[in-house]
């Protein structure tokens, strides 16, 4: 069964536009980790976020996490081409339960 | 570059056979997953190994099986392929399974489909 949820399914943007991505969960998590596809590709892990923290950023990655509401977001600031790809939200600790995944694409 | 090598990378195989599919995992890990990813959906877990002991099983039958050896690769077997076993086939490194929040690095996935 799937853990996290991402909403929405696919997003379609301009480049130079900021995508927001959000995921929900259903049980206490320890942490929660992004991470991107391209096309069937392997995941490239994007940010981990632990349940004691409540915002992190990397580069042009801002995640949040409200563990009373069971819900994190990805938030990818001036989007680029290259950011087209398929989004994952997954919960450990140790075993990790994907969601279904948004499919982002950014136009040129 | 993740470290995390799989082979091979396309695999075709007639229905009721069996496959092996291998993993090399990143320096200093210990630790390795595999997922079974189908076309549209997210990765599911099959099984994790720790020092060559599973550590954990998701919900697949019995013909998906694992090895892992002491220099920490594994190999995922699939006996009596189904035409509902073609997916992509991930391998997911990490640090050590037995601690919480480490990160988890894949490779680039073996794509299986059964004719």
């Amino acid at each position: 069964s799937q853990q996290g949820e991402e909403d929405p399914q696919a997003l379609s943007i301009q480049e130079g536009e900021n995508a927001t991505m959000n995921c929900s969960y259903k049980t206490s998590i320890n942490n929660l980790q992004w991470y991107r596809q391209n096309s069937g590709r392997g995941l490239v892990h994007l940010i981990l976020i632990r349940s004691n923290e409540r915002e992190k950023h990397s580069g042009r990655l801002r995640v949040t996490l409200d563990t009373s509401k069971k819900s994190s977001s990805l938030l990818i600031t001036a989007s680029r081409a290259a950011d087209t790809a398929s989004y994952f939200c997954a919960t450990g600790p140790r075993q990790l339960t994907f969601g279904s995944g948004t499919q982002l694409t950014v136009l040129p | 570059e993740t470290g995390v090598t799989q082979s091979p990378t396309h695999l075709i195989k007639t229905r009721g056979q069996q496959v092996t599919l291998r993993c090399s995992s990143q320096s200093g890990h210990n630790t390795v997953s595999w997922y079974q990813q189908a076309l549209g959906q997210g990765p599911q877990f099959i099984f994790q190994y720790y020092r060559e002991e599973e550590n954990g099983r998701g919900n697949f039958p019995p013909r998906f099986s694992g090895l892992q050896f002491p220099n920490y690769s594994s190999e995922l077997n699939v006996n009596a392929l189904e035409l509902d076993d073609s997916a992509l086939y991930l391998c997911a490194s990490s640090l050590d399974g037995q601690r919480e929040n480490t990160e988890a690095f894949f490779g680039q996935g073996t794509r299986l489909t059964v004719v």
